[in-house]
């Protein structure tokens, strides 16, 4: 697999449903960070969670990051429509100039 | 809050015409990014900049293309012969410093569309 994939690739769920999406990466990371992008528009970063976390919250989201698997999850609790987007993972690798590298991204559908 | 701003938000050229697309990074940020968006693809780094010159460059970002942070605020991406192949969505964004602690912001994208 490549640096940063998420699955599902499509998720759809009801209104006040929770949504997980995971993500994987191959390399040792500074950071990942979770970023939201609505059809056809610019990134919006969620929450970072650096290498040596394990959870984080933030509002209705959580983020867990298991670095001796390589894989991070976010839940969306009491999802709403307006959480209707693209979800994207991008890991900080360890060693560079601290660029990000994105996964395929999850799109999220959720109905009323 | 601060934000990176672009510019335009879509600009369409022919095909061999030069394109510069504008950013202003939040303003105490130090290191600068660009990233690009096919569409329906994943987003794909394209260069880094800090301290006034390139810290790290993809494969996509060959001679055709180039960085420059005329002033204190701007940081312009310029592509000199743009192909078909070039239409996507450009992200600029920006970070305050290096390491884990340290989110990066984008901008809402311009859209470049070559004909």
């Amino acid at each position: 697999s490549q640096q940063g994939e998420e699955d599902p690739q499509a998720l759809s769920i009801q209104e006040g449903e929770n949504a997980t999406m995971n993500c994987s990466y191959k390399t040792s990371i500074n950071n990942l960070q979770w970023y939201r992008q609505n059809s056809g528009r610019g990134l919006v970063h969620l929450i970072l969670i650096r290498s040596n976390e394990r959870e984080k919250h933030s509002g209705r989201l959580r983020v867990t990051l298991d670095t001796s698997k390589k894989s991070s999850s976010l839940l969306i609790t009491a999802s709403r429509a307006a959480d209707t987007a693209s979800y994207f993972c991008a890991t900080d690798v360890a060693g560079t100039a601290s660029k990000l590298t994105f996964g395929t991204g999850t799109r999220l559908q959720v109905t009323l | 809050e601060p934000e990176v701003t672009q510019t335009p938000s879509h600009q369409v050229t022919q095909m061999g015409q030069e394109v510069i697309l504008r950013c202003v990074p939040i303003s105490n940020h130090l290191y600068f990014y660009w990233y690009r968006q096919i569409l329906g693809q994943k987003v794909e780094f394209l260069v880094s900049f800090y301290n006034n010159e390139i810290s790290e460059k993809s494969e996509i970002f060959d001679d055709q293309f180039s960085v420059e942070r005329p002033d204190g605020s701007n940081f312009t991406l310029k592509i000199r012969s743009t192909k078909l192949e070039d239409s996507a969505m450009y992200f600029c964004a920006s970070k305050l410093g290096r390491g884990r602690d340290y989110e990066q912001y984008f901008g809402p994208g311009t859209r470049l569309t070559v004909t």
